[in-house]
């Protein structure tokens, strides 16, 4: 069993379109994370959520809506696609904010 | 706000050489310390950490870390790298329960 899995892995849509990816982890963690990493590879956090309460909310647009139904699963909506939201979106979770991050293998998004 | 910056952005290397890549910090309280490494096409893996204890720290696969306090560095090596060890390595700072990571470094292992 996968750690903590992503659906889609890949994603390709257009402007303007809604779309949502998944995340679920079964180690039991009660924080998870989402981490958007650019075509240069740099990685930054946007959503931070501890026991399906938000943590952290790193200057995202409105158009990103994470959501947790419970402390295994935050998902990512997101509203009205820009080509500047292509990147690779990475979903985590730690055991307590400071611990050890495990991260999923990632969804492409591919924005025409 | 926390920020970590890792010097070298590519790094080529021929197998059997050694490897150092730098990473600094700036925050002036307690912090977890991370490396990553994030093979082609594949999601990051930790390589080793730093939470309290002995500065010198090992990892999965013949690296180690060495936490200077005093230089806000967390540098990552190994004696002796191989062509598998192609990735990017992404050093990463854990304060104020943020993990902030550096732009990484590109490691090509040339065979």
């Amino acid at each position: 069993d996968t750690a903590v899995s992503q659906t889609p892995k890949y994603l390709v849509t257009q402007m303007g379109n809604d779309k949502s990816i998944k995340c679920e982890q079964n180690l039991g963690h009660d924080t998870m994370y989402w981490y958007k990493q650019d075509s240069k590879k740099f990685l930054k956090i946007m959503f931070s959520y501890n026991n399906k309460e938000l943590i952290i909310n790193e200057t995202v647009p409105n158009r990103f809506s994470p959501k947790s139904p419970d402390k295994a699963h935050l998902n990512l909506h997101i509203n009205s696609l820009e080509l500047g939201d292509s990147a690779v979106y990475f979903c985590a979770n730690s055991q307590g904010q400071g611990g050890i991050q495990y991260f999923g293998a990632g969804t492409r998004l591919s924005v025409l | 706000a926390q920020s970590v910056s890792q010097h070298n952005h590519h790094v080529i290397l021929s197998e059997a050489a050694s490897l150092e890549l730098g990473c600094n910090y700036s925050y002036g309280g307690t912090v977890n310390l991370f490396w990553y490494v994030q093979y082609p096409g594949q999601h990051l893996q930790l390589l080793l950490k730093y939470f309290s204890g002995d500065p010198l720290v090992k990892g999965i696969k013949g690296f180690e870390a060495e936490f200077i306090k005093s230089k806000f560095s967390f540098n990552l090596r190994k004696p002796s790298v191989q062509w598998s060890d192609t990735a990017e390595y992404f050093c990463a700072v854990n304060a104020g329960n943020m993990l902030t990571f550096g732009g990484g470094t590109r490691l090509m292992v040339k065979p």
